[in-house]
């Protein structure tokens, strides 16, 4: 199936360290979801985006959407422990055309103490 | 408010078998969407439930239904079962805009482990 491509596709880092990734397509989205899910959850939604070039914040968490609708990324500033899990983004189109979200491979954050 | 609840959190079934999952969305949506997420293929959209319609369909088998409650619950119905469809299922629940379309934003359970043996 489908699949956005997110990278890196896993990150090893100290805490306290700040944290980047990001997602891209060759297709254009009208939102960018960014998740968190843990060992045998569900993910948890972060952070949602709805217009080209848009910056939202929550709380150390910060994810941005393309001016080109084709990208997005998501930062995480001064990382701790909790933060250890998988990222997800997901790809939404607007409704009429599909709506379905498609979702990257994830990103594998380990955070060392 | 609760969140998307999921029924059973975990399954065992043997090949050939059928099996059905429930998800209640939470409370005031009207849409429902199913995932499978298998550690090979990722997160895969299965289908789409808006006021007890089918409006969207991935790429999965016949044997792969679903159906939505006037409730806005929904059940997903896996048939014949093989080895391959062993994965953690996922609903998601997303809240209408103006009452009209779902929005954008999409909440999920917490899974229904299925292993098929």
């Amino acid at each position: 199936g489908q699949q956005l491509n997110q990278s890196p596709q896993s990150m090893f880092i100290q805490e306290g360290e700040d944290v980047s990734m990001n997602c891209t397509s060759s297709s254009i989205f009208n939102t960018w979801l960014w998740y968190k899910q843990d060992p045998g959850e569900g993910p948890v939604l972060l952070i949602a985006l709805y217009k080209a070039g848009e910056l939202t914040s929550n709380g150390r968490l910060t994810a941005q959407f393309g001016i080109t609708r084709k990208d997005s990324f998501l930062n995480i500033s001064a990382s701790i422990p909790s933060d250890v899990g998988i990222y997800f983004c997901a790809g939404r189109r607007a409704y009429n055309q599909g709506g379905k979200l498609i979702f990257g491979q994830g990103t594998e954050l380990s955070v060392k103490p | 408010k609760a969140g998307v609840t999921q029924t059973p959190r975990y399954l065992i079934k043997t090949r050939g078998q059928q099996v059905t999952l429930s998800c209640s969305p939470i409370s005031g949506h009207r849409s429902v969407s199913w995932y499978q997420q298998t550690p090979g293929q990722g997160l895969q959209f299965l289908f789409e439930y808006f006021s007890e319609t089918q409006r969207n369909k991935g790429n999965f088998p016949g044997r792969f239904s679903g159906r939505q409650f006037s409730n806005s619950r929904s059940e997903m119905n896996v048939s014949t079962l093989e080895l391959g469809d062993s994965a953690l299922y996922l609903c998601a629940s997303s809240p209408t805009r103006g009452g009209a379309l779902p929005n954008t934003e999409a909440f999920f359970g917490q899974g229904t482990r299925l292993t098929v043996v």
